[in-house]
């Protein structure tokens, strides 16, 4: 089943502790990106990827990492996380990005919890 | 920058009601846009897109029409079911540009 897969989906942390999301998809997708949710603002996006060793800053990449060392994997790190990063995290892929009309793929979230 | 305004809710239905949320957006050249909907506990899903202006994008009962002259992409369904019941975000997406515009999301309740 062609799918994007998160782990974990729920995440309550202490601030300062180090934590990686895990992000992969089975698509051969070039594209992969991160967006955060929030009540009221839609989502907005973090990082993205247009291939492998090639990322690049969202809209609100602040207190984020991420690396794309292979294809089907684009994990986001989180190195020291504040209680203003709890949200809902979605990874997406698609098999191109940036000509207009493509689809994304999402994952079923992680719900991240900073205390 | 380019942006997408979505009516606020929770817009809370009977079943068999006929559904409109208002989406309109601001953005520079020809856009393409989408409805995105997310069921409880699930990620986003993409529901329908049109990626010219006059197209019409539909699935699973839901339409929308691509307005350049007011701006707008309205979803529209003519009798909605209580598994409708999700929220719905509309979005663009702009050719050079690495990421989807999203608006606020409009969480729609059906009752029984």
């Amino acid at each position: 089943e062609a799918q994007v897969t998160q782990n974990p989906r729920y995440l309550i942390t202490v601030t300062g502790k180090k934590l990686t999301v895990t992000c992969s998809q089975n698509m051969n997708h070039e594209y992969m990106s991160w967006y955060r949710q929030d009540p009221g603002l839609g989502l907005r996006q973090i990082y993205y990827s247009m291939n492998v060793e090639v990322t690049d800053k969202g809209d609100v990449p602040e207190g984020y990492k991420v690396s794309r060392k292979e294809k089907r994997n684009f994990p986001l790190i989180l190195e020291s996380p504040s209680p203003n990063q709890t949200s809902l995290y979605f990874c997406a892929s698609s098999p191109r990005f940036g000509r207009g009309g493509e689809t994304q793929y999402f994952g079923p979230g992680t719900r991240l919890l900073v205390l | 920058g380019d942006s997408v305004t979505q009516m606020e809710g929770p817009v809370t239905l009977s079943e068999e009601a006929f559904l409109t949320i208002n989406c309109t957006y601001t953005a520079t050249g020809y856009p393409s846009l989408f409805w995105y909907v997310q069921y409880p506990g699930e990620g986003l899903q993409l529901l329908l897109k049109a990626t010219k202006a006059d197209d019409k994008g539909s699935n699973k009962g839901f339409e929308a029409t691509y307005r350049k002259e007011t701006t707008s992409f309205h979803l529209e369904k003519g009798s909605v079911q209580v598994s409708d019941s999700a929220v719905y975000f509309c979005a663009l997406s702009q050719a050079g540009r690495r990421a989807l515009t999203f608006g606020s999301g409009t969480r729609l309740q059906v009752q029984p």
